[in-house]
This record gives structure tokens, C-alpha cells and sequence, in this order.
């Protein structure tokens, strides 16, 4: 099954700044790869989707890359704001089915005023 | 839309106990599936339902039970509750997009069982 690593410390980051956030993933290469924000008590929601043959993909002030040689997406939110702090997954569909997704423990991001 | 509801928002349990934890989407999702989400541990996959009448196991089936009759309605039954199944369990309904599932979720249940 496919593992995923998301880095467990909270990143802590001055508002105005970018924030980086990592996602790796063992095993196979998946057709796409997806993030999604979840604030406390709150179920997550989606934000984007890259795939396979896409190198970056842009929404607003977020940008995620994907790069199946490392095996690694980099999710970033350029200018972050305080309101941007939350827990991001990543998220990954099983070669076994897309309806069954692996998520990643997610990454605590705090934005700093 | 109200999108995916989820009752009730907390639940204390006893040992032993048995309960439904209820999941309704107005979407028309074909797709529906219960995850458990513990520290640390991140959402793991309990059920899945591909449609009315279609269910499966995830990752973490043991100790849940579901059932799916009609589109909008999957519940999941815990038949024996264990204090191992103190978590929070969120519902989600997804569709098959462009090439995709993007899942929708509702507002979770906290469950302890004591």
C-alpha cells in the first residue's frame, strides 16, 4: 500500500511570507496527487489536484508541484496570511482503485502576524 | 445544498455498547466512504460504498459495519464498541470527475467510548 510522509512539526511562518509544505510518497506513482486544508474540529477540504504529467499547478496564491522522479509534491502559499493557518493533507489514490485515497497525516501551518 | 451531514456531532459510548452514526449527502455522489482520523495517525479508510448496494472494506474494517439502500444515506454501525474505537469519524461523498475523485466531507463525529 502507499505510505506518505508529511512533515509532523508544525511550521511556523511570518505573515507576508511563502510557506512550504512537503509531501512524499513511497511505492507507486500515482495518476495524481491532491491537497486539502482542514481546520480544527472541521472536516477537510479540498484545494487542488495535480497530475501525473503536470509539473505546477496554480490557484490564487497556492502552488503545488509534482515531480514523480523524487517522488514528492511541494505545496506552496505565496504571502500567507493568518487565516491560512491550518493542518494540510496530502492525498493520494490507491493503484488498487482512485476511490480509495491514502492521506497523509497532514502539516500544521501557523502564519505569524 | 447542505452537502454531507453527519449525527450526532459527539457520542460517549460504554464498553460493549452498539450505535449507528448516521451520513446523508444531497449531492448525487455515487461514491461514499467513512474515515477515522487519530493523532498522529492520520484519516484512515474504514468503509466504502461505490453505490446503493455496493459496499467494501478499507483499511481499518474491523469492529464496523455498513450498509448502503439508497444514494444518499450510509451509516456505519459499531456493534461492540471498544475504547480502541475513540476517534473521529468523518463521512465523505465524492463523484468521478475529470479523471478524479474529489471528496467532499461532512463535519465529523467524536466518538468516545469509555
Amino acid at each position: 500500500s502507499q505510505k506518505i510522509e508529511q512533515n509532523s512539526e508544525a511550521l511556523n511562518i511570518q505573515e507576508g511570507k511563502t510557506a512550504t509544505l512537503t509531501c512524499n510518497y513511497t511505492n507507486y506513482s500515482p495518476a495524481y496527487l491532491q491537497w486539502y486544508r482542514q481546520d480544527p474540529g472541521r472536516g477537510p477540504v479540498f484545494l487542488l489536484l495535480i497530475r501525473e504529467n503536470e509539473k505546477e499547478k496554480r490557484k490564487e496564491r497556492l502552488k503545488v508541484t509534482f515531480d514523480t522522479t523524487l517522488k514528492q509534491s511541494l505545496f506552496h502559499i505565496t504571502a500567507s496570511q493568518p487565516a491560512d493557518s491550518a493542518t494540510y493533507l496530502c492525498a493520494l489514490p490507491n493503484s488498487g482503485g482512485y476511490q480509495k485515497v491514502t492521506f497523509g497525516t497532514g502539516t500544521k501551518l501557523q502564519v505569524i502576524p | 445544498n447542505a452537502g454531507v451531514t453527519q449525527t450526532p456531532k459527539f457520542q460517549v459510548l460504554k464498553t460493549g455498547q452498539s450505535m449507528t452514526l448516521q451520513c446523508a449527502q444531497d449531492m448525487n455522489h455515487e461514491y461514499m466512504s467513512w474515515y477515522r482520523q487519530d493523532p498522529g495517525m492520520g484519516l484512515r479508510l474504514i468503509h466504502y460504498s461505490v453505490g446503493a448496494g455496493i459496499t467494501d472494506q478499507g483499511e481499518v474494517p474491523n469492529g464496523y459495519n455498513v450498509s448502503r439502500s439508497t444514494t444518499e444515506d450510509f451509516p456505519l454501525r459499531l456493534l461492540s464498541a471498544a475504547p480502541s474505537q475513540t476517534s473521529v469519524y468523518f463521512c465523505a461523498s465524492s463523484y468521478w470527475g475529470d479523471g478524479y475523485y474529489e471528496q467532499y466531507f461532512g463535519p465529523g463525529t467524536r466518538l468516545t467510548v469509555t
